[in-house]
């Protein structure tokens, strides 16, 4: 079974860019999440999809990221435009249930 | 609002010496609580989902205890291949999923 990829691993961009991100969860997995990690801290959830619907988006910092599901299939969080503060090593799960997690190796990303 | 503490923040363990990591927690109503390895420059590695206290669960050589408080990850003989850091995350009882994690504990163990 393939796991969840994400890409691009990495990506740097100047402040005021745009960047989008991401998610190919693990086939036929109907819940997808989105979490990240600044530097310091700890792992935060953005925003969690059951198909192309989106169950919970409490976590989203502002209006300037926007998650969208095609289809219920990949996932895309673009960040418009980026700030330094949102540098940051983001996250990507899926799952069929509430119990079996996988995550992706993430994507690594800087604004300079 | 929910929070995960987890102590030590590193620890260094000689191969074969048994120790345990702690995961201090508070929640609305704990579902689950949640225990990840993640290696560098990779993803966080499910290991176990634990429901209530009392409950306790084994994976070669870790095994997860809770209880009402707090949670234990158990290392029994560690091996250099566990070296890596361990996450734990709570999930509350209610509508939403998400799982609110600790910083972690960098384990490294040395041969």
């Amino acid at each position: 079974e393939a796991g969840v990829t994400q890409f691009p691993s990495h990506s740097v961009i100047e402040k005021g860019q745009t960047v989008t991100l991401r998610c190919d969860p693990i086939s036929g997995h109907d819940n997808l999440y989105w979490y990240r990690r600044v530097m310091g801290k700890e792992i935060k959830f953005l925003l969690h999809f059951v198909k192309e619907s989106k169950q919970d988006e409490s976590g989203m910092p502002n209006n300037r990221f926007l998650a969208e599901r095609t289809g219920g299939t990949y996932s895309t969080l673009k960040v418009q435009p980026a700030e330094l503060e949102d540098s940051g090593v983001y996250f990507c799960a899926s799952s069929q249930n509430r119990d079996g997690y996988t995550f992706g190796s993430g994507t690594r990303l800087t604004v300079v | 609002e929910d929070q995960v503490t987890q102590s030590p923040e590193a620890l260094r363990l000689q191969e074969g010496e048994s120790s345990s990591l702690n995961c201090s927690y508070t929640v609305s109503g704990l579902r689950g609580l949640f225990w990840y390895r993640q290696d560098p420059g990779k993803g966080p590695e499910f290991l176990f989902t634990l429901y209530s206290a009392g409950e306790e669960k084994e994976k070669e050589r870790l095994k997860a205890t809770l209880t009402k408080k707090e949670s234990f990850l158990h290392i029994t003989a560690p091996k250099p291949e566990d070296s890596a850091t361990y996450l734990c995350a709570v999930q509350a009882a209610g509508g939403s999923e998400k799982l609110v994690f600790g910083k972690g504990t960098k384990l490294t163990v040395n041969p």
